[in-house]
């Protein structure tokens, strides 16, 4: 079955670490984006990549950073410069940059302490 | 003033019922609409989206005011499943770039026996 995959589910790590969350799809999409979802919030867009070898910075891109090598894969890594980085983070692809409908990944709960 | 607003709820109803939940947006320029479904801990899943003309699917109607620049949603003879939180969504302008979604905080509903 096609479809994308996060992982770790669950994810802790301590202050100042650097952390990578994995993004997978098998659906030949050409998108793949990264949200993040805090309580009584909705989705805030990270970054997004339209085409391999290339990516956007979202809206609250500061304290993150992405790649795009290959089409299946949109690696997120949280840096020590994210100030808030306990989050709910979901990863998402569509067809192409132009199509609305997002498939989602199970998400990934990342807690820094 | 938040782009995409919703009334987080929770909105508490029998099965049987039928309930509806509004979202505002801001941006006048903005094109295409849906609704998504977030089970509790889960990641979105696409409901349906909305056209000018209103659509139904089911128990499920969704409709589009431009004019007031508000999208609905009804959900008719509501069950036990029917329980989540609705996400409003809306592309942010007229781009066609699917980075531009802009998500509400959700509406969350609760169905009673």
């Amino acid at each position: 079955d096609g479809g994308i995959t996060q992982s770790p589910k669950y994810l802790f790590r301590k202050e100042g670490q650097n952390v990578t969350l994995s993004c997978e799809q098998n659906l030949n999409h050409d998108a793949m984006y990264w949200y993040r979802q805090d309580p009584g919030q909705g989705l805030r867009l990270i970054y997004y990549s339209q085409i391999v070898n290339d990516f956007q910075k979202g809206d609250i891109a500061e304290g993150y950073s992405v790649s795009r090598e290959k089409k299946e894969s949109f690696p997120l890594t949280v840096t020590s410069a994210q100030k808030n980085p306990t989050a709910f983070y979901l990863c998402a692809s569509s067809l192409s940059p132009g199509q609305n409908w997002l498939h989602f990944g199970n998400g990934t709960r990342l807690t820094v302490t | 003033r938040k782009e995409v607003e919703q009334d987080p709820g929770p909105f508490n109803v029998p099965e049987g019922a039928t309930v509806a939940f509004n979202c505002t947006y801001s941006n006048s320029a903005s094109q295409s609409f849906f609704w998504y479904r977030q089970d509790c801990r889960k990641e979105p899943k696409l409901l349906m989206s909305v056209y000018s003309s209103g659509n139904e699917d089911g128990r499920f109607t969704a409709q589009l005011n431009r004019a007031s620049q508000y999208i609905s949603l009804l959900i008719r003879d509501s069950k036990l499943s029917d329980s989540a939180t609705y996400l409003c969504v809306v592309n942010r302008g007229s781009s066609s770039n699917t980075g531009k979604l802009i998500f509400g905080q959700g509406t969350t509903l609760q169905v009673k026996p």
